[in-house]
């Protein structure tokens, strides 16, 4: 059972930022935000998580509100091979070890 | 810094047939997950070995079953194959760095299966 809710598809601009929103409304204290990708036939690809503060690495940066319910992950320069389905996930900081996969987010960089 | 690696990529088989999948984690991780993914859906997860055991399962019924071997690799079986079993079958492996704690996962490319 999902926990998130992303919007099915969006398109974005090569070259531009792509803001990807994802609303987890329920989330607990102990609950981490997960993001994956997808690229046509591949596995996921881990691309960063975070718990409440704001978290960025090579691939990209998330931003958590302050009330925890709802995310951001931001794509800084996207390119056509970013071209992907994106997954945000909420997943316990223990003793679940499950990720819970939802339809996500299709995204798709136009030149 | 070998990834997680899956084997056979695609595979064919008939109704009620078994099959085996296998996956050799992430080097340096200890814990192998596997999911289905139908197509057009999202990965569901089967289940996770840790310590050559069992420790968490996901709504599948008894003919998907695992091992784990002393090496960390992991098989997937599943028994009297149906046609909704074809999917893409993923193995992702991470390392268990304190009881407890989830870690987060890095995935294979997966095993394509098909049933007819």
């Amino acid at each position: 059972d999902a926990k998130t809710t992303q919007p099915p598809s969006m398109d974005c601009a090569e070259g531009r930022a792509a803001n990807l929103p994802c609303n987890h409304s329920t989330i607990s204290g102990n609950e981490y935000v997960y993001w994956y990708r997808q690229i046509h036939s591949q596995g996921p690809q881990y691309i960063i998580h975070g718990l409440k503060n704001n978290e960025t690495n090579e691939m990209a940066s998330l931003i958590i509100t302050e009330d925890r319910k709802s995310s951001t992950l931001i794509l800084p320069h996207a390119t056509l091979r970013d071209t992907a389905v994106y997954y945000c996930i909420v997943r316990p900081s223990r003793n679940d070890y499950k990720l819970s996969f939802g339809a996500g987010t299709t995204v798709t960089v136009r030149a | 810094d070998a990834g997680v690696t899956q084997s056979p990529t695609h595979l064919i088989k008939t109704r009620g047939q078994q099959v085996t999948l296998r996956c050799s984690p992430k080097s340096g991780h200890d814990t192998v997950s596997w999911y289905q993914q139908a197509l057009g859906q999202g990965p569901q997860f089967i289940f996770q070995y840790y310590e050559e055991e069992e420790r968490q399962r996901g709504n599948f019924p008894d003919r998907f079953s695992g091992h784990q071997f002393p090496n960390y690799s992991s098989e997937l079986n599943v028994n009297a194959l149906l046609l909704g079993d074809s999917a893409l079958y993923l193995c992702a492996s991470s390392l268990e760095q304190v009881a407890g704690v989830t870690e987060t996962q890095y995935f294979g490319p997966g095993t394509r299966l098909l049933v007819l």
